[in-house]
Order: structure tokens, then C-alpha cells, then sequence
């Protein structure tokens, strides 16, 4: 069974840093691209960042690159989003999901997603 | 970046009936897109893939459909495990973008 553990999340004042932890099994995890996406309060999904399998590429939203760093170490299956700067429209349940390959078009959706952990921007 | 429309925002249904939910692309995203359910507390669950395909698990009821920039997804005959709120989502470019989500309530 596939499990995603997200863990990190916290109270944090304008301006600091945090480090979330995704703890990934039931998988290969080494074989997947893996996200973050981020929900605030009462709202939408929102993208965050990605990263491939080897941890050569990384993708990130306009409005977290410079201040977001995602990473991966696959010997322990952990995948980790690394954020500074932090402002309160940042405020938001982190989920970790797993990339997927749809068979029929290779297009890509996600297909697992953890139960999320609550960052929460304020003074 | 495409954006996502789905309306309505909120449909009050009772089980048994029929509900469409639509989603509205500001250009094509050919048939790269998703569906996903979500319930209160809990993470959202894959339940279309490429417009029309039902990911595992998923039950018969639920259908999609469309291509380019409207597309549909109808859940047969509402059951009351269905009463969640409902996302699409684009892979065609980058970044991936979701809709804002259609909520389907009890009548």
C-alpha cells in the first residue's frame, strides 16, 4: 500500500524558514518524479514543486522559486520541501504526491497524495 | 498559465440523482486532464485521467468527458459517499493548474 507521511509542519513568523518531510513506502520511490501542492484555508490546490527521480530536475511555482528548495534522498525514501522567506499568503496544507504515467497517453497526473501537514505564516 | 473554471461553485443535490460538474479551460489542454475528489479532512483522490479514463478503483458512475477546453464530469447516481468537493486539473503545460472546485452537497 501506497503511504505518504507528511511531517514539519508548524507555526512560523513572517520571514522565517521551515522544513517539511515527506516519508514515502509502498513504492519504488527512487523510480517517481514527486510533488508538493499546497491548499490554503478554505481554498483551492495550488502547485508548488517538483522533483525527478535521480533529484537532477527540479520545478517550482513562480511564487515560491527562489524562496522554496525541494530535495530527495532516496536511501531513506524521504522527500523534503526546504522554505524561507516565508510569507503569511504561504499559509496552506502541504500535501506530497506521487507522479503518475497514464499507459494509454504517457501524460502525467497524480495519483497519490499524503494527508497533508498545516504551515501556518503569522506573527 | 491555464486557468481552470468549474461551475457551479456548489451543487445541492439528493442521492439517487444525477450530477454534472463542468470545467472550462482558458485554451486547450487537448484531453490532459484529471479529476479529483476530495472530502472534508482527507487528501484529494485521482479519479479521471485524460479527460475519460476512471483510475483504479474508481466506480462506474463516475464518467468524464470532453476535450480542449470544456469538459464534464457526471457521477450517475449520487451515493452518499459522493458529497464532496470535486477538482480538475491540467497537465498540458506547465505548471500543472486546478480548478477552484465545485462542491456537491446534500439537498
Amino acid at each position: 500500500e501506497v503511504q505518504l507521511v507528511e511531517s514539519g509542519g508548524a507555526l512560523v513568523q513572517p520571514g522565517g524558514s521551515l522544513r517539511l518531510s515527506c516519508a514515502a513506502s509502498g513504492f519504488t520511490f527512487s523510480k517517481y518524479t514527486m510533488h508538493w501542492v499546497r491548499q490554503a484555508p478554505g481554498k483551492g490546490l495550488q502547485y508548488v514543486s517538483g522533483i525527478s527521480p535521480n533529484g537532477g530536475s527540479t520545478y517550482y511555482a513562480d511564487s515560491v522559486k527562489g524562496r522554496f528548495t525541494i530535495s530527495r534522498d532516496n536511501s531513506k525514501n524521504t522527500l523534503y520541501l526546504q522554505m524561507s522567506s516565508l510569507r503569511a499568503e504561504d499559509t496552506a496544507v502541504f500535501y506530497c504526491v506521487k507522479e503518475w504515467r497514464s499507459i494509454e497517453t504517457a501524460l502525467v497526473y497524480f495519483d497519490y497524495w499524503g494527508q497533508g501537514t498545516l504551515v501556518t505564516v503569522s506573527s | 498559465e491555464i486557468v481552470l473554471t468549474q461551475s457551479p461553485a456548489t451543487l445541492s443535490l439528493s442521492p439517487g440523482e444525477r450530477a454534472t460538474l463542468s470545467c472550462r479551460a482558458s485554451q486547450s489542454v487537448s484531453n490532459s486532464l484529471a479529476w479529483y475528489q476530495q472530502k472534508p479532512g482527507q487528501a484529494p483522490r485521482l479519479l479521471i485521467y485524460d479527460a475519460s479514463n476512471r483510475a483504479t478503483g474508481i466506480p462506474a458512475r463516475f464518467s468524464g468527458s470532453g476535450s480542449g477546453t470544456d469538459f464534464t464530469l457526471t457521477i450517475s447516481s449520487l451515493e452518499p459517499a459522493d458529497f464532496a468537493v470535486y477538482f480538475c486539473q491540467q497537465r498540458s503545460s506547465w505548471p500543472p493548474t486546478f480548478g477552484q472546485g465545485t462542491k456537491v452537497e446534500i439537498k
